[in-house]
């Protein structure tokens, strides 16, 4: 069975500050994909990222970075020099099946909320 | 705009009453979604269809029902079986060639019953 455990419930930091938000999955097939989404108050789910099983090569996207360690299932996200605008809910969520439309599987969530 | 819409944005259930919700998509994806998110909780997903006519239960199905019966629509019905209706109610949709099972979310329903 496939799991998706984020242990952080909520976060606060005080803008400028970096945060990391940590992911860990389990799942007993060997293609898959890892996906972060961004739940602003508003309520809609924006996509963020998706990374493949087979590439484990970090991604950075201007203030955002994903460090995806397969050794120890894991695939955190950082924010640097955070702002007010990076206050939402992320999901890290996880889908088993390398090809076709599939579900996937969400973590609880870690509510991040940046002080000014 | 090319798009997922959810309607209503807030829908109000009385006991013993059926209530559906809306999920419209102009995107031309093959796949649709609906999710069930509680306080403090994930997404849990309620049913999902991979193409028009065809529907799969997900993991809390019981109390709900769907139709896929046109490409861009997949409305979500809350029967009086359901009996924890409230929650917010998330639809997606994805497109497989090319797009590798990305799913892009509409904006939402939030369910309460009276």
């Amino acid at each position: 069975a496939q799991k998706v455990t984020q242990a952080q419930t909520e976060i606060s930091v005080v803008e400028k500050e970096d945060v990391t938000l940590d992911c860990v999955y389990e799942t007993r097939d060997t293609t898959y994909y890892l996906f972060w989404y961004k739940q602003p108050p508003s309520g809609e789910l924006v996509f963020l990222i998706r990374r493949n099983s087979f590439d484990e090569q970090n991604e950075i996207s201007g203030r955002y970075s994903w460090n995806f360690q397969k050794s120890t299932s894991s695939f955190n996200f950082t924010i640097t020099a955070s702002q007010v605008v990076d206050s939402a809910v992320y999901f890290c969520a996880l889908s088993e099946n390398y090809s076709g439309n599939t579900p996937l599987v969400f973590g609880k969530g870690t509510r991040l909320s940046v002080i000014a | 705009d090319g798009g997922i819409t959810q309607s209503p944005k807030y829908l109000f259930r009385k006991e013993g009453q059926n209530v559906t919700l809306s999920c419209e998509q102009n995107l031309n994806h093959d796949a649709m979604y609906w999710y069930r998110q509680d306080p403090g909780q994930g997404l849990r997903l309620i049913y999902y269809s991979q193409i028009v006519n065809d529907f799969q239960k997900g993991d809390i199905a019981e109390g709900y029902s769907v139709s896929r019966e046109k490409k861009e629509s997949f409305p979500l019905t809350v029967t009086s079986a359901q009996k924890n209706p409230t929650a917010f109610y998330l639809c997606a949709s994805s497109l497989d060639p090319g797009r590798k099972n990305i799913q892009y979310f509409g904006a939402g329903t939030r369910l309460s019953v009276l």
